[in-house]
């Protein structure tokens, strides 16, 4: 089974609303990333967990909030973003960091 | 850091042609090169991958290629198949920074039948 699964498909979101986004993955991966897509563009990395532990962080703003709670779940908490934080969050894992990346089909994310 | 260029921006072939997608990198430490096929409203999906220790690696009817000395890789499609129709990214994993992933900008195939 190589699915990464992210809830929800869409959200729509005020500027001062705080949600979060979710991906879960049970290949027994050990790093897993967040990924911004914008339209007719190439992913974005934002940030690396390699065994639950912050690898990477691209100096994404302080309203981006990652965790990982145990080594098949990552949340990505949003709150007080703008509207041109309105993209595609995908979610992916691997087993070495950096390395087979499996994505899950990604959070459309609307700030209004 | 790492830079991929990828070329073309859209390619369009008659069904049963080949395509064929080629990149550069600028990190000469970047050891691994996936190549990753994006439908729409879909997440991308890795079609083939190949490591630096290798020239050439081939899954049915898709093949890449890889020349560390002129850091440049390919993705080569061949008898292609209106479902081959998508947004085609190249990778490279740099070694700088902490082992990151960074994609080309994307290639949009058309396949007409």
């Amino acid at each position: 089974d190589t699915e990464v699964t992210q809830t929800p498909k869409h959200l729509v979101m005020g500027m001062t609303n705080k949600k979060s986004l979710k991906c879960e993955q049970h290949m027994g991966h050990r790093a897993m990333y967040w990924y911004k897509q914008k339209a007719k563009k190439p992913p974005e990395l934002m940030f690396v967990y390699s065994y639950e532990k912050l690898s990477i962080n691209e100096s994404v703003p302080s309203r981006f909030s990652p965790e990982c709670p145990n080594s098949s779940l990552l949340n990505l908490h949003l709150h007080a973003l703008q509207p041109e934080d309105s993209a595609l969050y995908l979610c992916a894992s691997s087993q070495e960091s950096g390395y087979e990346q499996y994505f899950g089909p990604g959070t459309r994310l609307t700030v209004t | 850091g790492e830079n991929v260029e990828q070329h073309p921006s859209t390619l369009s072939v008659q069904e049963g042609d080949s395509a064929v997608i080629k990149c550069t990198y600028s990190d000469s430490a970047s050891n691994y090169f996936p190549w990753y096929k994006q439908e729409l409203g879909k997440g991308p999906q890795l079609i083939i991958d190949i490591r630096s220790n290798v020239g050439e690696k081939k899954d049915q009817r898709i093949a890449v290629t890889l020349n560390k000395t002129a850091k440049h890789f390919s993705l080569h499609i061949t008898e292609t198949q209106p479902e081959d129709s998508a947004v085609y990214f190249c990778a490279a994993r740099g070694a700088a920074g902490g082992f990151k992933t960074i994609f080309g900008a994307g290639t949009r195939l058309f396949v007409k039948a």
